[in-house]
């Protein structure tokens, strides 16, 4: 079985500071780990995803996210937050299945504040 | 290119009634699945068709059924309708099933209301 957890609810940032938003994974083999972006009344939005190689991910409008294999952790980041940023995030792992692929598992989203 | 459109936008129906939502997916893509995104739960998986076949199924019961057609756009079904039922439905499309690591393109969504 796969699980994402993402531990807060809510995160408050105020503009211009740096944002983090937390996320941990559990899966068997190796990991496809993806966040995506939920705007108000909208669908989900891709932000950035992660296969191979170089740990840190970089993703749209400004967006990274660091791979931790070891803490089993996919934390998105934003050096510079901005109140267009505010919405809801999730963090969706998907498993490694040779000759197949399996099914996107999604957290239960973290939504994110940004005042002035 | 266009995206990933649902349709109806809305839809609201009673109790018992059946429900259908369409999806047409990206062209090229041949993966549609679909999510059930109720207030305060999340996204959860329903399920994923492919080439025309059912290949996953989430932990929904019978009455949640679906199909795929020739030209890989997608129809779900939602039979004998509860309240509960009452949720935004997302679709979703990426490509063929035989890559783990492609993302999924997110349509606005239907949203379901049950009277």
């Amino acid at each position: 079985a796969q699980s994402v957890a993402q531990p807060e609810d809510q995160v408050n940032v105020a503009e211009g500071n740096p944002l983090t938003v937390k996320c941990t994974y559990s899966v068997s083999g190796n990991p496809y780990l993806f966040w995506y972006v939920q705007y108000p009344n909208r669908g989900l939005q891709f932000l950035l995803k992660y296969i191979t190689g170089d740990n840190l991910v970089k993703g749209s409008y400004g967006f990274e996210a660091e791979f931790n294999k070891s803490q089993t952790s996919f934390h998105l980041k934003k050096p510079s937050a901005l109140v267009s940023d505010s919405a809801l995030y999730f963090c969706a792992v998907r498993r490694y299945y040779t000759g197949t692929a399996s099914k996107l598992t999604f957290g239960t989203g973290t939504r994110l504040q940004v005042t002035l | 290119e266009a995206g990933v459109t649902q349709s109806p936008t809305h839809l609201i129906k009673t109790r018992g009634q059946q429900a259908t939502l369409r999806c047409s997916p990206i062209s090229g893509h041949t993966s549609v699945y679909w999510y059930q995104q109720a207030l305060g739960l999340g996204l959860q998986f329903l399920l994923w068709y492919d080439e025309g076949e059912e290949r996953n199924r989430g932990n929904f019961p019978p009455r949640f059924s679906g199909r795929q057609f020739p030209n890989y756009s997608s129809e779900l079904n939602v039979n004998a309708l509860e309240l509960e039922d009452s949720a935004l439905y997302l679709c979703a499309s990426s490509l063929n099933r035989l890559t783990s690591y492609n993302e999924q393109f997110f349509g606005p969504g239907t949203r379901l209301t049950v009277l």
